[in-house]
């Protein structure tokens, strides 16, 4: 089983400061790691997606993430955040090669202070 | 807008009601998945369809909830004999097989239906 931890429950920033989100997983097999991204009153939607290749992806949005295996964790960073990026995020993983089901972190809230 | 659409967005019951839920896929997505997420949790998995197939449920969808995708387009969730702990967001999904080895295809979430059984 597939298991995903966010380390942090609230995140404060100011704006146009960088801002990195944790997310460590855990798995006897091999996964694909997501971010999702979930603004009020709207349904998630992706960021990034690590699949295969080169361990730092970039989304939508000017996000980012690397994957590490040896810690197995999947951080999100954002070098300069605005107030529009106030939202909850949400660390996934899906199994390789087995059913397409996520399973997801309990999910950071990103606040973004002036 | 094309996207992931379900109904109702809201819905209230009273404990013991039955309810049942609607979810319009992105057109031509032959996946669709169903995930529930309470206050301060992010979404589990529930189900999830390949056309009309059911392909896999959690062990979460006890013998009260049932989901259907007649002719592999929309798709129903019923919850009868609704308990307060039913209470949450039901959000549904889709997606459109990718082929290839190393690829995993996108999904695409509605807005969810928030459930409040009293």
């Amino acid at each position: 089983a597939q298991s995903v931890t966010q380390l942090d429950s609230q995140v404060p920033v100011f704006e146009e400061a960088p801002v990195e989100l944790r997310c460590n997983y855990s798995s006897s097999v091999s996964v694909y790691l997501f971010w999702y991204v979930q603004y009020p009153n709207q349904g998630l939607q992706l960021l990034l997606k690590y699949l295969s290749g080169s361990t730092l992806v970039k989304g939508i949005n000017g996000f980012e993430a690397e994957f590490n295996k040896s810690q197995t964790s999947f951080h999100l960073r954002k070098p300069s955040v605005h107030i529009s990026d106030t939202a909850e995020y949400f660390c996934a993983v899906m199994r390789r090669g087995g059913a397409q089901k996520l399973v997801f972190g309990q999910g950071t809230r990103l606040t973004i202070n002036p | 807008d094309t996207g992931v659409s379900q109904d109702p967005r809201h819905k209230i019951t009273k404990r013991g009601q039955n309810v049942t839920f609607r979810c319009d896929p992105i057109s031509e997505h032959n996946r669709l998945y169903w995930y529930r997420q309470t206050l301060g949790q992010g979404p589990e998995f529930l189900t999830y369809f390949q056309n009309e197939a059911q392909l896999e449920k959690s062990r979460l969808l006890s013998d009260r909830f049932s989901a259907e995708r007649p002719k592999g387009s929309f798709s129903t969730l019923e919850i009868q004999r609704t308990e307060q702990g039913d209470s949450a967001m039901y959000l549904c999904a889709s997606s459109s097989r990718v082929a290839g080895a190393l690829s995993t295809d996108t999904q695409y979430f509605g807005p969810g239906t928030r459930l409040t059984v009293l």
